[in-house]
């Protein structure tokens, strides 16, 4: 099964907003509010952002929204940090596998 | 506190079969809702999702790797296993067990540390 469709890189200054997209088809993201995001630093396991794909966990900063039109999900990032830099995964629930598919990830450079 | 572990070889010849093991803290793998799952990552590269195990036992998995993937639990010592056969090169990632964010999530909430894996020969 192929992968969600982001963007290879991201790129913003400090203090601005970056959304990031994720396409999929109405097998997966089209289909069901059960999109997730991740940060992953470099040697890092990846840490969970968003999940429904709306919804932030405890003590994710608010900074992070998730929203979804279509086939296509995004995570915005508002007020852009040095911290902000790393690679970020969406998933989906899918029902090919009935559990997830990821996407191939994107990298955000905080310029 | 919710913790997961991951252990099993560092290298591994091709045609083998690879053992993971994930050790988890903090929940038990009986409780309804209760899911952990694999995942993968080759160096510089993607995620990818392997396969999960829930409370009662149901499996899922990716559907390229499903004929070469096997994932069961032992809930009394609070592991989950998964086992990939015929390894190839192409297998040399990190891989990580994460446990699913409870009944009706399809969110991976808490993540271990990761173990890579080589395989060469």
């Amino acid at each position: 099964q192929s992968a969600l469709t982001q963007p290879a890189s991201v790129s913003g200054s400090p203090g601005q907003s970056i959304t990031i997209s994720c396409t999929g088809t109405s097998s997966d993201v089209g289909g069901y509010d059960y999109v997730s995001w991740y940060q992953q630093h470099p040697g890092k396991a990846p840490k969970v952002m968003i999940y429904d794909v709306i919804s932030r966990p405890p003590g994710v900063s608010n900074r992070f929204s998730g929203s979804k039109s279509g086939n296509t999900a995004s995570l915005t990032i508002s007020g852009l940090q040095a911290e902000d830099e790393a690679d970020y995964y969406c998933s989906s629930y899918t029902r090919i596998s009935t559990y997830v598919v990821f996407g191939g990830g994107t990298k955000l450079t905080v310029l | 506190q919710i913790t997961l572990k991951e252990s099993g070889p560092t290298l591994v010849k091709p045609t083998q079969t690879l053992t993971l093991t994930c050790t988890v803290s903090g929940f038990s793998l009986s409780t309804r809702g209760v899911g952990v799952g694999w995942i993968r990552q080759p160096p510089g590269k993607a995620l990818e999702w392997l396969a999960l195990i829930y409370w009662d036992d149901d499996e899922r998995y990716s559907p390229s790797l499903r004929s070469r993937l096997t994932i069961t639990k032992d809930t009394s010592k609070n592991q989950v296993v998964l086992t990939m056969t015929n390894v190839d090169p192409v297998d040399t990632a990190t891989y990580y067990c994460a446990h699913n964010g409870g009944a009706g999530s399809y969110c991976l909430n808490y993540w271990g540390q990761g173990t890579l894996v080589t395989v060469s020969s």
